[in-house]
Parts: C-alpha cells; structure tokens; sequence
C-alpha cells in the first residue's frame, strides 16, 4: 500500500522569504500524480499544485514549484517570497492507480506553515 | 464552471442522535464523488466515494453510510453519533479527464459531537 510522509509538522518563514515543505511517498507504481493542496484557516481545501510521475519537468504555478526526486520518492513544495496569504497547513497527496471505477488519494498529515511579518 | 456545496457548515449533536450531511456539485455531470474526515491535527482519511447513481464504496468500518440519490448529490448519514464522530467531513468531487483527473473539495462541515 502507499504511504505518504510529511515529516515537518510545522514550518515557519519571514514575509518576503523562500520555504520548502517536505513530502516523502512510499510506492511499487511506476505512473501515478502527486498533488499538494493547502487549507488555510478556512479549512476548504485548495489545489496548489500537481506533478505527474513521468514527466521529468519539475511543475510550477507562479511562486510554487515542486522539487521531484521519483528515484528517491520525494516531492517537496518550494514557495517564493512567501506572503502572509500563504499561512495555512499543507498536504501532500499521492494519487493511486485506476481501481474500481477511481483514483484513489492518499494524504500526508499536513505541515503547518506560518508566515511571520 | 464547477462549485461544489456542503451543509451545513457547522453542526453540534448530541451522542446517540442522527446525521444527515449533504454534498451538492454543480455545473458537471456523471463526477466521482468522495467523503473525507479530518481527525483535529491529522490528515485525510477516505470514508466512502461514489462513482454514479446508487454506489458507494466504503474504505473504513463505521457507524457512518453514504448515499448518492442523484448524480450530483452525495450524503452522509449516522443512526447513532459517537463520540469520534466529532471532526471536520470534506466532500470532493472530480471528473475523469484521462490522467489528468484531479479532486476537488468543498467548503467541508464541522461536526461536535458531545
């Protein structure tokens, strides 16, 4: 089964600054996605960003870019000149292969990040 | 465009009484639907998800079901609140769009039981 390991249960990072979160996932599938979705306080949850296993290209949106080691199974989430928007607790999420008519999600426990004016 | 509806927001019950949440998408047809609980300071745990009309597939044994009475409509029910009931339910949806399927989330429901 696959897992999913955020090891960081809290960050924190200077208005203006560059934080990177950390995500580790277990896997034996070779072709699968991996998301991070952040939850601010209002605790509705928000795609961030997304990066498929065979693409090679590292996924960016705008501040956010992901850092995808599929040999060491790591996908960590930089974000750049961070902004006090960006406090919210982050989750790191491996889609699972096609079974049963969906794809299945697994999540990390979440990093919180807190940004610091 | 898609929006996806929860109610409602917030709900505080006592031990033994009923539940009934809904979850409403819009502005799509035939989506994968998916009900999540957030345990305070965890993660997301799968509880049911629905590929149309009618099935529900349960990942987690619970006092908790699930329905899908119409194609965007998704609700999650209790006979008997327990006490672990209590946390915060997320209804996701999405769409099969090749490998490029990706879930969506509402707004999520706050449940105390107490």
């Amino acid at each position: 089964a696959q897992t999913v390991t955020q090891s960081q249960p809290e960050m924190s990072v200077q208005e203006a600054e560059t934080v990177t979160l950390s995500c580790t996932y277990d896997t034996s599938e070779s072709d699968y996605y991996l998301f991070w979705y952040k939850q601010p306080p209002s605790r509705q949850m928000i795609l961030v960003i997304r990066q498929e296993a065979y693409k090679q290209q590292n996924a960016t949106e705008n501040r956010f870019s992901v850092n995808f080691q599929k040999a060491a199974k790591s996908f960590s989430l930089k974000i750049s000149d961070s902004q006090l928007g960006d406090a919210a607790m982050y989750f790191c999420a491996y889609r699972s292969a096609w079974t049963s008519g969906t794809y299945k999600y697994i999540f990390g426990t979440g990093t919180r990040l807190k940004v610091l004016a | 465009s898609q929006t996806i509806h929860q109610w409602p927001a917030t709900l505080v019950q006592p031990v033994g009484s009923p539940l009934s949440l809904e979850c409403t998408v819009e502005g799509t047809s035939n989506p994968n639907l998916y009900w999540y609980r957030q345990a305070a300071g965890r993660g997301l745990q799968l509880l049911f998800y629905s590929v149309g009309i009618g099935q529900i597939s349960s990942e987690v044994p619970q006092n908790l079901s699930a329905s899908r009475p119409q194609d965007r409509q998704f609700i999650l029910s209790s006979k008997k609140l327990l006490l672990s009931d209590s946390g915060f339910y997320l209804c996701a949806w999405s769409v099969l769009a090749g490998e490029g399927e990706t879930q969506y989330f509402g707004p999520g429901t706050r449940l105390l039981v107490l």
